[in-house]
């Protein structure tokens, strides 16, 4: 089956340190994202790609970047992990088109804590 | 401005009963997508329903059914026959257009009591 993966599922870092989190999904759409849950906050979007070496920044982009080298990947890199980053995030994926229809399909989160 | 408001922080309702979670959206976009998404304590974000906005009957998925007032600009999520396990956070979600990222509200807890 068709499925999207993140990993790791937990981690625990240290303020200044850089860290990378994986997405890799196997439903072969174009459309990838990422998105920070924090507590009275619901899901904000950070990064997006809507197909490969395509990328584009969301409403919380600062201190993160992405990179879309195949279909299947969107790793998320904090460059300089800050506390401000301690939050769950989540990685979807959608099919592309013109219509409003596509769901999102997401992954079981990935729950990061910088110290 | 905030385009998806969910004025519930929590709600509970009895087992067997009905329950209603209100989302407002703001849009000036005539082609527009509503989704609801179910996130157990478990942490995964499930799809539930989605309503278009040119859809001309409110959309249904078992117990799960949209109450579209496209004037009023609401989607609320309507539960039938809550159990236990509906016992989870709700969040109401928007895409305007065409291909774009889904836009979240900040959810509402339900909580179902036995």
């Amino acid at each position: 089956d068709a499925e999207i993966t993140q990993s790791p599922r937990h981690k625990i870092t240290e303020t200044g340190r850089q860290v990378t989190l994986a997405c890799h999904q196997t439903w072969n759409h174009n459309n990838m994202f990422w998105y920070r849950q924090d507590l009275g906050h619901g899901l904000r979007l950070i990064h997006y790609s809507y197909g490969v070496h395509d990328t584009n920044k969301g409403e919380v982009s600062d201190g993160y970047s992405v990179s879309r080298s195949n279909t299947e990947d969107l790793p998320l890199t904090l460059e300089s992990a800050a506390s401000s980053q301690t939050s769950v995030y989540f990685c979807a994926s959608s099919e592309s088109g013109t219509a409003s229809t596509d769901t999102q399909y997401f992954g079981p989160g990935t729950r990061l804590t910088v110290l | 401005a905030q385009k998806i408001t969910q004025t519930q922080p929590g709600m509970f309702v009895q087992e067997k009963e009905a329950v209603t979670l209100d989302c407002t959206y703001d849009t000036s976009d005539p082609s527009y997508g509503l989704f609801w998404y179910k996130q157990p304590s478990s942490g995964e974000m499930i799809f539930l329903i989605y309503q278009g906005s040119y859809d001309q009957q409110n959309a249904t998925e078992g117990r799960y059914s949209l109450n579209f007032q496209k004037a009023r600009k609401s989607a609320n999520l309507v539960i039938s026959a809550s159990q236990l396990g509906d016992s989870a956070m709700y969040f109401c979600a928007m895409r305007e257009g065409g291909n774009t990222p889904l836009v979240f509200g900040k959810g509402t807890r339900l909580s179902v009591i036995a």
